[in-house]
């Protein structure tokens, strides 16, 4: 059955590093998405993006954070210069349609950054 | 805006028992509900959702949730508790926009023998 990866599983750096997670999503779909989880809160909406364009962002999403689909396969996350507070579990997820209309949305296992 | 809150952080059952789990909604339009479920170390997987079809959702393993607007709930129950439903169980709601798909705060599930 098709799946979302997501690679690292986990992932270590220090504070002012920037960091990449990068995400597969399902090969025939068009809308992508991160979430993030940090411990013991919510799953939080990030960013959603479609036909190589940010869709919508929450206020977490500042400018600190971009994505990118550098090719036909990959979804990447980056975070510019890492924070304690950006360390959390990071979800990337992806839809066929919209996720809008209550079409569903397949989640990957998650990249657990942790910042030191 | 649309808002799940879930009830119970924690909820622990025996084996063979009823599971219920909580979720109320909160949402100027009609909502469309999921729940979610994951595994240690997996990520999210869709248990069932609501889309206005029927108010009696059924979704795998067993689970179903019925949505019900006079209580803004969307509550999800299993008549019989196995073992291996033992996980973190997320409500969601996603209103009009693109993708914003708003998450409860979970309920970790604990089956005893």
């Amino acid at each position: 059955e098709p799946e979302v990866t997501q690679t690292p599983s986990h992932q270590v750096t220090q504070m002012g590093q920037e960091v990449i997670l990068r995400c597969v999503p399902i090969s025939n779909h068009l809308y992508f998405y991160w979430y993030r989880q940090i411990l013991g809160q919510k799953v939080e909406f990030l960013v959603s993006f479609y036909n190589n364009e940010i869709s919508e962002k929450s206020e977490i999403f500042d400018d600190q954070f971009s994505v990118e689909r550098p090719d036909g396969s990959n979804f990447t996350l980056k975070i510019r210069s890492t924070k304690l507070e950006d360390s959390a579990m990071y979800f990337c997820a992806s839809s066929e349609r919209p996720g809008t209309g209550g079409n569903e949305q397949f989640f990957g296992p998650g990249t657990r950054l942790t910042v030191l | 805006a649309q808002s799940v809150t879930q009830l119970g952080s924690h909820v622990s059952v025996s084996e063979g028992a009823l599971v219920l789990l909580r979720c109320n909604y909160s949402s100027s339009v009609p909502p469309y509900l999921f729940w979610y479920v994951q595994y240690p170390n997996q990520g999210l997987q869709l248990l069932l959702k609501y889309t206005s079809a029927a108010t009696l959702v059924k979704g795998i393993n067993g689970f179903e949730a019925e949505f019900k607007k006079s209580e803004t709930s969307f509550h999800l129950t299993k008549p019989s508790a196995h073992m291996s439903d033992a996980a973190e169980y997320f409500c969601a709601v996603s209103g009009s926009s693109f993708g914003d798909m708003r998450f409860g705060a979970g309920t970790r599930l604990t089956v005893k023998p």
